[in-house]
This record gives structure tokens, C-alpha cells and sequence, in this order.
């Protein structure tokens, strides 16, 4: 079975850092980009970050770009996200996705990871 | 940078009744790469559609996708009590990389 288990979230306070931790299951890990997407309380989707199947190209929206740094250990299954320099406005559920091969839609979710910015 | 927009923002509807979700970008998207999401309160988001009209694993027919250049369409034929949740459109283009649609929400009437 197909499946995304994000870890890492919890409470920071402004200014601080926080890595998430995706490990993934049941498909050939390093074939495929991943993406974080966020969902601040009540609000809808946000789009993070991206990386290659290869770990070779990263991308960001521009919300968190200089702040947030995508990577993947192909060896261990497992996608991150460090996020420094914490906002208040980055509180939301963070989710993990696999994209699809060619047409990079989302096909596979995480359960999501909480994260919480206030003093 | 392409907007998605969608309408309308809440659809009040009976089961049984057939849904019409719109999804409109401010330019033109690729077919290919327009995806359709279904999320229930507390619940990950769920693949329905993608390339606008190819249905994921094990969606049911009753769901549809259709449209092309700036105008894309979710139908729910018939609505089942579980399809009442909010539903999200999505492009993957150049920069960002992906963009969603704020939503709408299908609600009972």
C-alpha cells in the first residue's frame, strides 16, 4: 500500500525553526517529485515546495523561499522540509504529496502535520 | 503568475441532485495539467481528477471533469451523502510550480 506518514510538527515560537519529516512506503520512493502543501486553520490549499525524484532541482512558493529548504534522502525513503524563521502566518497543516510521473498532479497524501507559531 | 478562481464559493445542494463546479484561470492551462481534489473536514485532500478529465483510482463515474484554455467544469451527477465536502482545483505550471483554486463547498441543502 501506497503511503505518506509526515512527522516533525509541534509548537515554535516567532523566529524559530522546525524540520518536518515525510516517510514514504509502498512505491519506488526515488522515481517520483514531491510536494509540501499547507493549510493555515479554516483556509484553503497553499502549494510550499517541490523537489525532484532525484533531490537535483527544488522549487517554492514564494511565501517561504530563503526560509524553507526542501531535500529527500532517497536512501531512507523520506522527504523534509526545514523551515526557519518562523511566521505566524506559516501555522497551518502541512502535508506531503506525491506527484504523478508526467502530469505532476497529486495522487498520494499525508495525513498532515500541525504546525504552530506563537509566543 | 496563472489565479485559479472558483465558483461558486458554496454550492447548497439536496442528494441526488446533480453539482456543477466551475474552475477558471486567468490564462490559458494546459488540459494535461488540471487536477480536481476532494477534502472532508479533518481529512487529507483526495485525488478525483486529473489532465481534467481522467478519473483517479477508484472514483466513482458519477464524477466528471471536463473543459480546456480557461474554463474548467467538475460535474457530481447524482450527489451520495459522502460527496458533501469542499472541492479544489489545481494547474502544475512554471512558476509556481503548482497553484490551487480557493474552493468551493458543497453543502447539504
Amino acid at each position: 500500500e501506497v503511503q505518506l506518514l509526515e512527522s516533525g510538527g509541534g509548537l515554535v515560537q516567532p523566529g524559530g525553526s522546525l524540520r518536518l519529516s515525510c516517510a514514504a512506503s509502498g512505491f519506488t520512493f526515488s522515481s517520483y517529485a514531491m510536494s509540501w502543501v499547507r493549510q493555515a486553520p479554516g483556509k484553503g490549499l497553499e502549494w510550499v515546495s517541490a523537489i525532484s525524484g532525484s533531490g537535483g532541482s527544488t522549487y517554492y512558493a514564494d511565501s517561504v523561499k530563503g526560509r524553507f529548504t526542501i531535500s529527500r534522502d532517497n536512501s531512507k525513503n523520506t522527504l523534509y522540509l526545514q523551515m526557519n524563521s518562523l511566521r505566524a502566518e506559516d501555522t497551518a497543516v502541512y502535508y506531503c504529496a506525491k506527484e504523478g510521473k508526467q502530469l505532476h498532479y497529486m495522487d498520494v497524501w499525508g495525513k498532515g502535520t500541525t504546525v504552530t507559531v506563537s509566543s | 503568475e496563472i489565479v485559479l478562481t472558483q465558483s461558486p464559493g458554496t454550492l447548497s445542494l439536496s442528494p441526488g441532485e446533480r453539482a456543477t463546479l466551475s474552475c477558471r484561470a486567468s490564462q490559458s492551462v494546459s488540459s494535461s495539467y488540471l487536477a480536481w481534489y476532494q477534502q472532508k473536514p479533518g481529512q487529507a485532500p483526495r485525488l478525483l481528477i486529473y489532465g481534467a478529465s481522467s478519473r483517479a483510482t477508484g472514483i466513482p463515474d458519477r464524477f466528471s471533469g471536463s473543459g480546456s484554455g480557461t474554463d474548467f467544469t467538475l460535474t457530481i451527477s447524482r450527489l451520495e451523502p459522502e460527496d458533501f465536502a469542499v472541492y479544489y482545483c489545481q494547474q502544475y505550471g512554471s512558476s509556481p510550480r503548482h497553484t490551487f483554486g480557493p474552493g468551493t463547498k458543497v453543502d447539504i441543502k
